[in-house]
C-alpha cells in the first residue's frame, strides 16, 4: 500500500526553466511534508518542508505547494540549474504515533540540461 | 560538525550469513532511524529509537532483522541468515528529537548490502 506516490519516475528540464515535481498521498493523518534531494552514493539531504496548516512555503529557488483537499503537493524549482540534477523524494509524517517516522515516495530523477 | 556516519559503505555477503551494519548519529541527537532503499523503490522505514524509550520496530520486515542502540548513541542493525531480497541500501538518520515529528532528519551515506 503506497501511501506516498511520485508518479513521474523522471523529469528533464532545460537550465533556467521551471522544474515541477509532483507527489500524491492517501493517508489523511499526514500533517507534515518534506522534500529530500539525493545524489548518487550519498544519503538524502533535506530540502524544504511544509506543515498542513500552510499551503505554500518558499526558500530561495524552491517552493513547495500543498493542496490538502486533493492530497497533493508539488515542488517548484525556479530557475533550474544543472547542479539540481538529482533524485527528489517526497516524504510525509503525521498521526499521533508517527514520532517523525517518514513515509517516502519512490523518487523522481530530475535532469537539468545546460 | 560531523554528520551521520555509517559503516561499512559496501557489504557483499553470501546468502545465509549474518551481517551487522553500524550507524554513528550526530552528537546530541536523541532520535535515530533506520530506513532501507531497495532498487527502484523509495525509502522504507525499519525502526526508530528515541532516548531511553522502547524502540518502534513496526517497520522491520521479519524477525531476522534486529537493531540496538547502545548508550543512546551508536546503533547496530543486524540481519541474520541473509536472503537475496535483503539486498538494498540501508540508511540511518538522526534528529534532535522525535516527539514533535518535525525535527529535520539528517541521513548518513548508507550501506549498500549485496547478498549473493
Amino acid at each position: 500500500d503506497q501511501q506516498v506516490k511520485q508518479n513521474s519516475p523522471s523529469l528533464s528540464v532545460q537550465e533556467g526553466r521551471i522544474s515541477i515535481l509532483n507527489c500524491d498521498y492517501t493517508n489523511s493523518m499526514f500533517d507534515y511534508f518534506l522534500w529530500y534531494k539525493k545524489y548518487p552514493a550519498e544519503g538524502p539531504t533535506f530540502l524544504i518542508s511544509i506543515s498542513s496548516i500552510k499551503d505554500k512555503n518558499e526558500d530561495g529557488r524552491f517552493t513547495v505547494f500543498l493542496n490538502k483537499s486533493a492530497k497533493h503537493l508539488s515542488l517548484h524549482i525556479v530557475p533550474s540549474q544543472p547542479g539540481d540534477s538529482a533524485v527528489y523524494f517526497c516524504a510525509a509524517s503525521g498521526g499521533c504515533t508517527s514520532y517523525g517516522k517518514l513515509t517516502f515516495g519512490q523518487g523522481t530523477i530530475l535532469t537539468v540540461h545546460p | 560538525g560531523a554528520g551521520v556516519s555509517q559503516s561499512p559503505s559496501n557489504k557483499v555477503t553470501e546468502k545465509g550469513k549474518d551481517v551487522e551494519l553500524r550507524c554513528d548519529p550526530i552528537s546530541g541527537h536523541t532520535a535515530l532511524y533506520w530506513y532501507r532503499q531497495s532498487l527502484g523503490q523509495g525509502l522504507e522505514f525499519l525502526i526508530y529509537f528515541q532516548g531511553n524509550s522502547a524502540p518502534d520496530k513496526s517497520g522491520l520486515p521479519s524477525d531476522r532483522f534486529s537493531a540496538e542502540r547502545t548508550g543512546g548513541s551508536v546503533s547496530t542493525l543486524t540481519i541474520q541468515r541473509t536472503q537475496q531480497e535483503d539486498s538494498a541500501v540501508y540508511l540511518c538518520a538522526s534528529s534532535k528529537q522525535a516527539s514533535m515529528g518535525t525535527d529535520t532528519q539528517y541521513f548518513g551515506p548508507g550501506t549498500r548490502l549485496t547478498v549473493l
